[in-house]
C-alpha cells in the first residue's frame, strides 16, 4: 500500500517567491493536515483539510494557504516567502477527520535563499 | 509555547537494554497521545499512542506509560536494538478542540552494540 506522496522533495526559492507543494494521501484517507519543522520549533501543525474543508487551523500568517481536492489530494501554498519560511514541510493522513493516527510523508524541505 | 516538552534532547543505550523516553504537557486538556519515530530524511512514523482513560499501552517491545496527575508520559523500549536509533517524536492532542497534534522537539535516542 502506498504511502503519503510529496511532492517535490527538495526545493529552492527565494524572498518574495511563492510556492507550491503538493501531497497526496494514502489511498482511501480523506483528512490530510499539513506540518512545518524547523530546527527552533520543532513540528508545529499548520492546518487539516477533510472533504475539500478547511476544518483547523495552527497559528500562521495569511501567507500559509491550502486547499483540498475532490481526490483527497492536497496543496499549500505559501506567499511572500521569507527567509524564516525555509523548513521541512509534511503532510500527513488519515482515515477519517479527527482520527488517529496520522501517517506523514517524507516531507519537501523547503529551502528560502 | 511548547505545550508538550521531551527535556532531553539526547539518550544512549546499550543494545538489549531498556530505553526509557520521557515527555511532559501543560494542557490538561489533552486526552490522547502518540509516539513518533523518525529517521534523517525520512517523515515521522507512528509508532505507539494512548488515550487518557488509560495509564498503559502495549505494543511488542514498545510500552507507553501515562501519569494524568504528573502530566506525564514516557515511552519504554525492551530490549533496545540498533535500529532503533532514531528522533523519538511526543505528541498530544485534544479530541474536542481539533484533532491537531501537538509536538514535543524529541529526543534523538542512540543505540550502541
Amino acid at each position: 500500500k502506498a504511502g503519503v506522496t510529496q511532492t517535490p522533495r527538495y526545493l529552492i526559492k527565494t524572498r518574495g517567491q511563492q510556492v507550491t507543494l503538493s501531497c497526496s494521501p494514502i489511498s482511501g484517507h480523506r483528512s490530510v493536515s499539513w506540518y512545518q519543522q524547523t530546527p527552533g520549533q520543532g513540528l508545529q501543525f499548520l492546518f487539516e483539510y477533510f472533504s475539500e474543508t478547511q476544518r483547523n487551523k495552527g497559528n500562521f500568517p495569511g501567507r500559509f494557504s491550502g486547499r483540498q481536492f475532490s481526490n483527497s489530494r492536497s496543496e499549500m501554498n505559501v506567499s511572500t516567502l521569507e527567509l524564516g519560511d525555509s523548513a521541512l514541510y509534511l503532510c500527513a493522513s488519515s482515515l477519517n477527520a479527527g482520527q488517529w493516527p496520522q501517517h506523514f510523508g517524507d516531507g519537501t524541505r523547503l529551502s528560502i535563499l | 509555547d511548547q505545550q508538550v516538552k521531551q527535556n532531553s534532547p539526547s539518550l544512549s543505550v546499550q543494545e538489549g537494554r531498556i530505553s526509557i523516553l520521557n515527555c511532559d504537557y501543560t494542557n490538561s486538556m489533552f486526552d490522547y497521545f502518540l509516539w513518533y519515530k523518525k529517521y534523517p530524511a525520512e517523515g515521522p512514523t507512528f509508532l505507539i499512542s494512548i488515550s487518557s482513560i488509560k495509564d498503559k499501552n502495549e505494543d511488542g517491545r514498545f510500552t507507553v506509560f501515562l501519569n494524568k496527575s504528573a502530566k506525564h508520559l514516557s515511552l519504554h523500549i525492551v530490549p533496545s536494538q540498533p535500529g532503533d536509533s532514531a528522533v523519538y517524536f511526543c505528541a498530544a492532542a485534544n479530541s474536542n478542540s481539533g484533532y491537531a497534534l501537538n509536538f514535543g522537539k524529541g529526543t534523538s535516542l542512540l543505540v550502541t552494540p
